[in-house]
């Protein structure tokens, strides 16, 4: 298994450009996640999926969009990058289980730097 | 009040010594607790989750107190290895997702 997997690896955008950022896993998990990681804030929850076709906010969605068409692929949308987006993006997944066997598997990362 | 706070440190302690960390969290309706850790650009990964009755695996000892809501991390006889960035975490249940305190640095030190 490949586990989690992310592309790219680094990007550099200008302001007001959009990008995909590229989520896969093969667990075979239900549940998927986009997180982001910024110096001296921790991690914090973009958007999250319980499975295809259902996807819910996080604790900092705007200006991101997700779907979830199928188990294995969750894209996470820039519509119109701005500075403040530059972060390192984490995608992560899980499988339904019971709290205490909540395993969550993070892939690479993603580092986005809006100029 | 933070939902998940930790002491940033950084922790300079020297190989072999003991060191403990703590995590306090607010929410009281949290239902599981995790310690990751994460090394250096890299991605978190899971070290181990905490049980009420405290859990032990190897070297390490997580313990959760839910009247006092804090979680704490006890490495033993510690490592080079060991130098990273300790992430106390909490669910709250369900589909939620999960809410990362901002991390612990630890350098072990030769």
């Amino acid at each position: 298994n490949a586990g989690v997997t992310q592309t790219p690896k680094f990007q550099v955008l200008k302001t007001g450009q959009s990008m995909t950022l590229q989520c896969a896993q093969d667990m075979n998990h239900e549940y998927m996640s986009w997180y982001r990681q910024d110096p001296g804030m921790g991690l914090r929850l973009i958007h999250y999926s319980v499975g295809a076709g259902i996807t819910d906010q996080g604790e900092v969605p705007n200006g991101y969009n997700v779907s979830r068409s199928t188990t294995e692929d969750f894209p996470l949308r820039l519509l119109s990058a701005a500075p403040s987006q530059t972060s390192v993006y984490f995608c992560a997944s899980r499988l339904r289980l019971g709290p205490a066997k909540e395993t969550q598997y993070f892939g690479p990362g993603t580092r986005l730097l809006v100029l | 009040r933070k939902e998940v706070e930790q002491d940033p440190g950084p922790f300079n302690v020297p190989e072999g010594a003991t060191v403990a960390f703590n995590c306090t969290y607010s929410n009281s309706a949290s239902q599981s607790f995790f310690w990751y850790r994460q090394d250096c650009r890299k991605e978190p990964k899971l070290l181990m989750s905490v049980y009420s009755s405290g859990n032990e695996d190897g070297r390490f000892t997580a313990q959760l107190n839910r009247a006092s809501q804090y979680i704490s991390l006890l490495i033993r006889d510690s490592k080079l290895s060991d130098s990273a960035t300790y992430l106390c975490v909490v669910k709250r249940g369900g589909a939620d997702g999960l809410t990362f305190g901002k991390g612990t640095h630890l350098i072990i030190q030769p």
